[in-house]
C-alpha cells in the first residue's frame, strides 16, 4: 500500500525561524512529489520534484528530493507570520491498479503556525 | 480569469438526498480532479478526467460519480447522500495528467 508521511503534524516557531518539513513516501513506480500550501482554503502550488539533489528554490522556500532514500525536506527560512498554513507533501505513482493507472497520494500536512 | 471556482461553498443535506457539485475553469487545462478532504486523512482522490471524453476512479470513488461535460466542466453527483460523505470537497485542475493543480476553494458539504 501507498504511503505519503509527513512530519511533524504540527510545529510552532516564532517569526524569523528556520524550519524544515518532512515528507517520506513508499511507492511504487514514483513519477513525481508535490508541495503545497493550504491557508484558509484551497491548496496553492509550491513545487514539483522529480530529480534527485535539485533544490527547487522560490524565495525563502526551498525543496530537495532524495529518491535514493525516498524523502523530500520544505524548508522555510526567515520565517514570517504569513507562513502560517498546513503544508502538504503529495507524491504521484504510476500502476496499474488504477483504471488509467494514475494515482496522487497526500499526506495528512504539517500544521505551521509562526508567532510574531 | 477565475482560475477554478465552484458551486455551492456550502452544503447541508439529509440523509438520501441527492446533490451535484459543480466545478468550472477557464485556463483551458485538459485534466479535472475531485478530492475530498477529512480531519486527520488529508486529502484524498475520488475521480478524475484526463482529458474532455474521459473520467476515472481514484482512491475513494463510492457513492459518488462524475461527468465531465466539456473541457471546462467538471461536476461531482452524490445520488444518495450518506453521513460519511460529510466532508470539504475540493476541485482542481492541471495542463495535463502529472502537472502541478489548481484547486477551487472548497464545497462544505453536511449530511445530516
Amino acid at each position: 500500500e501507498d504511503k505519503v508521511v509527513q512530519s511533524p503534524l504540527s510545529l510552532v516557531v516564532h517569526e524569523g525561524d528556520t524550519v524544515t518539513l518532512n515528507c517520506s513516501y513508499e511507492v511504487t513506480n514514483f513519477r513525481s512529489l508535490l508541495w503545497y500550501k493550504q491557508e484558509k482554503k484551497a491548496p496553492t502550488f509550491l513545487f514539483m520534484l522529480t530529480s534527485s539533489g535539485i533544490e527547487k528554490k522560490s524565495g525563502r522556500l526551498s525543496s530537495i528530493l532524495d529518491k535514493k532514500e525516498l524523502f523530500s525536506i520544505l524548508n522555510i527560512t526567515a520565517t514570517q507570520t504569513g507562513d502560517s498554513a498546513i503544508y502538504l507533501c503529495a507524491v504521484e505513482a504510476i500502476r496499474p491498479r488504477l483504471d488509467s493507472g494514475y494515482a496522487l497520494n497526500f499526506g495528512k500536512g504539517t500544521s505551521l503556525l509562526v508567532t510574531p | 480569469n477565475a482560475g477554478v471556482t465552484q458551486t455551492p461553498k456550502f452544503q447541508v443535506l439529509k440523509t438520501g438526498q441527492s446533490m451535484t457539485l459543480q466545478c468550472a475553469q477557464d485556463m483551458n487545462h485538459n485534466s479535472m480532479y475531485w478530492y475530498r478532504q477529512d480531519p486527520g486523512m488529508g486529502l484524498r482522490l475520488i475521480y478524475y478526467s484526463a482529458s474532455e471524453g474521459t473520467t476515472d476512479k481514484g482512491e475513494v470513488p463510492n457513492g459518488y460519480n462524475v461527468s465531465r461535460l466539456n473541457k471546462r466542466e467538471f461536476s461531482l453527483r452524490l445520488e444518495s447522500a450518506a453521513p460519511s460523505q460529510t466532508s470539504v470537497y475540493f476541485c482542481a485542475s492541471s495542463r495535463d495528467k502529472s502537472y502541478e493543480q489548481y484547486f477551487g476553494p472548497g464545497t462544505r458539504l453536511t449530511v445530516t
